[in-house]
């Protein structure tokens, strides 16, 4: 089956920090993929969608300077928050949309998530 | 507007109970899917189930099961014996065409107990 990979897993810093998060299709391409926002005890929630050599779209109220992110080849897209400071502090989650698009059982796939936390 | 409601923001069972998770949603579109994920504690997304809007049918899978019924615009999920692996966080999510992007309710946190 699809396999989407996140790392790291685990993320502490200190406020002031950069920090990358790499999201990678094991098995497939992936034009498109998400990051979503999870603070604790809420829903996912989704910060943007990126597509593969051109510009990700954010959603609204989301910071593009702030959460860099790049998708350079059909299989990483990476998520860098930069300047990261304690409200950053989230579980972050990104997806990558399955080839087969509308077609699949499952249109997107998703990476084990990635935890931060900015001391 | 593309909207899923999940009302109960938690709820505790005793193992071997049934329990019944609602989700409600709204959506203009005709041609939409439904989802149930659950989130364990250590935080990964476990995809459960997908339904499309044209299938009613109920499913069963194991201890699971679904009931859509789009008269209501709801897509409940039983767990039948509950048990303490049971336990986590259950997302109900809708998909459409015209906005591409999986909506996700306000998830239900599940508690097992034995």
């Amino acid at each position: 089956g699809a396999v989407v990979s996140q790392h790291p897993s685990r993320v502490i810093c200190k406020s002031g920090t950069s920090v990358k998060i790499e999201c990678r299709s094991l098995d497939f391409q992936a034009t498109t993929m998400f990051w979503y926002r999870q603070f604790p005890k809420q829903s996912l929630m989704l910060m943007a969608t990126s597509n593969e050599g051109s510009k990700a779209t954010y959603e609204q109220g989301v910071e593009k300077d702030k959460f860099l992110i790049n998708h350079a080849s059909l299989t990483l897209s990476t998520l860098t928050v930069t300047s990261a400071h304690p409200e950053d502090s989230s579980f972050y989650i990104c997806s990558a949309r399955d080839p087969q698009g509308r077609t699949s059982h499952q249109p997107q796939h998703f990476g084990d998530g990635t935890r931060l936390s900015i001391l | 507007a593309q909207k899923v409601t999940q009302a109960q923001t938690e709820i505790s069972v005793v193992e071997k109970e049934d329990v019944t998770l609602d989700c409600v949603y709204e959506t203009r579109d005709t041609t939409y899917y439904l989802f149930w994920y659950k989130q364990p504690p250590s935080g990964e997304l476990v995809f459960l189930i997908r339904r499309n809007s044209f299938d009613e049918q109920n499913e069963i899978s194991g201890r699971y099961s679904w009931n859509f019924q789009k008269s209501t615009s709801s897509f409940n999920f039983t767990i039948t014996a509950s048990q303490v692996v049971d336990s986590a966080v259950y997302f109900c999510a809708l998909f459409t065409y015209n906005t591409d992007k999986l909506i996700f309710g306000t998830g239900t946190r599940l508690q097992v107990f034995p």
